[in-house]
Order: structure tokens, then sequence, then C-alpha cells
């Protein structure tokens, strides 16, 4: 079946990096954009980063511009999130989701979820 | 960026009640609202796309409705697997997607 598998997360000090993966099986990975959106512990969802399929565009959420990059692999079915800098408002559920849209309307959604894994930037 | 707020915050009702959700975004987004059912230790399930359209899968006492900027979610008869928290998302804006800060459904 479809399903998106997250890794990388941990315990890390703030100021330093960590690399979230997600790995993808089920469906052709190469044909969707994929996202990353993030929850905070007892907050909301917050949108973090979309890449395009192949890969020529990437856009993220203003908080994390100039410090988290968004890049994928279609070779391997991945798709990674390279968090340098970490604050500690950082900490939170990085969910990987799957974005696909309708064929002519393209309405874009998010209908495949990862677990998550889970980032905490503490001292 | 577009923002998205949704109301009530909370709310509190019992098996087999009708639950509206209202989400309403800052500017006009045409159709392009999501809807997504969030349990405690799970990840987010899709449930309505494009405004209205039920994902496969959900069941029918879901709907949604809505375009511009004012939106609903309706579940027609709450059923005890209902009990979460619910967000919508607008996908109008491509490189900013913005979610509402949920709706959390408890049982009276």
């Amino acid at each position: 079946q479809e399903q998106l598998v997250e890794s990388g997360g941990g315990v890390v000090q703030p100021g330093r990096s960590l690399r979230l993966s997600c790995a993808a099986s089920g469906f052709n990975f190469m044909t969707y954009g994929m996202n990353w959106v993030r929850q905070a512990p007892g907050k909301g969802l917050e949108w973090v980063a979309v890449i395009w399929h192949d890969g020529s565009n990437k856009y993220y959420v203003d908080s994390v511009k100039g410090r988290f990059t968004v890049s994928r692999d279609n070779s391997e079915k991945t798709v990674y999130l390279q968090m340098n800098n970490l604050r500690a408002d950082d900490t939170a559920i990085y969910y990987c989701a799957r974005y696909r849209r309708t064929p002519i309307t393209r309405y874009y959604y998010m209908d495949v979820w990862g677990k998550g894994t889970t980032v905490t930037v503490s001292s | 960026d577009i923002q998205m707020t949704q109301s009530p915050s909370s709310l509190s009702a019992s098996v087999g009640d009708r639950v509206t959700i209202t989400c309403r975004a800052s500017q006009s987004i045409s159709s392009y609202l999501n809807w997504y059912q969030q349990k405690p230790g799970k990840a987010p399930n899709l449930l309505i796309y494009a405004a209205s359209t039920l994902q496969s899968g959900v069941p029918s006492r879901f709907s949604g409705s809505g375009s511009g900027t004012d939106f609903t979610l309706t579940i027609s008869s709450l059923q005890p697997e209902d009990f979460a928290t619910y967000y919508c998302q607008q996908s109008y804006s491509t490189s900013a997607l913005t979610f509402g800060g949920g709706t959390k459904v408890e049982i009276k």
C-alpha cells in the first residue's frame, strides 16, 4: 500500500543540524510533489516546505527560509529535509505528506501522510 | 501570506449531534480549501479537498461547503470515532500553504 516513513529525528542542541528523511513506497514517487509539515508540542499543524515532483520548485515557510533545505532523490524514492541552525522553536513532530492535485482543475491536497519523526532542540 | 481562521477553537457535542466548523480565509481562495482530521498521537488524515469533494473512504456524514473566503465542515451525525481535532488548509497559494488553528471536538 502507499506508505511514507520518516526518520532522522532526535535531540539536538541549538545551532546544530539534522537531516530528516522520508521514504516512499507503494506509489510512483517521481510523479508527486512532497511536503513537510510540523507540529510543535500541543500546537496545531504548520506547513514547512514543499518540493515539486522533479525538484524544479521548492518553497518554504518564512520562519525556516535560509536554514532548511528540502531535496529529493527520485531513484531512492526519498525526500529530505536538511535543517541547519536549529532553534528551540523548531521542536516538533515532522511529517512528510504526498502532494496530489486534481487533473484538470489543479486543486492540491495532501493525501498520504507518514507517522512523523520527532525533533527536539534543547541544550 | 493567507491567514486561515477557524471557529470555534473547541466544541463539546454528543453522539448523534450535527456539528459545523467554520474556516475563514483572509482573502479569496476560490475552492482551494482542504479539511483534515487528526486524532491524538496520529498523523492528520485528509477528509475533504477542493472545498467539497469527499476523499475516498471517508464516511458520507462528512461534508464540506463554501468558496471565496468562507467555508464549513459539517458532520451530520457525530460518531464516537469522530472526536478529534479538525484543520482547514488553503492550497490557493501553492508557495505558502497555511493551516487553520484547529477545532477540537470533544465529548459532551
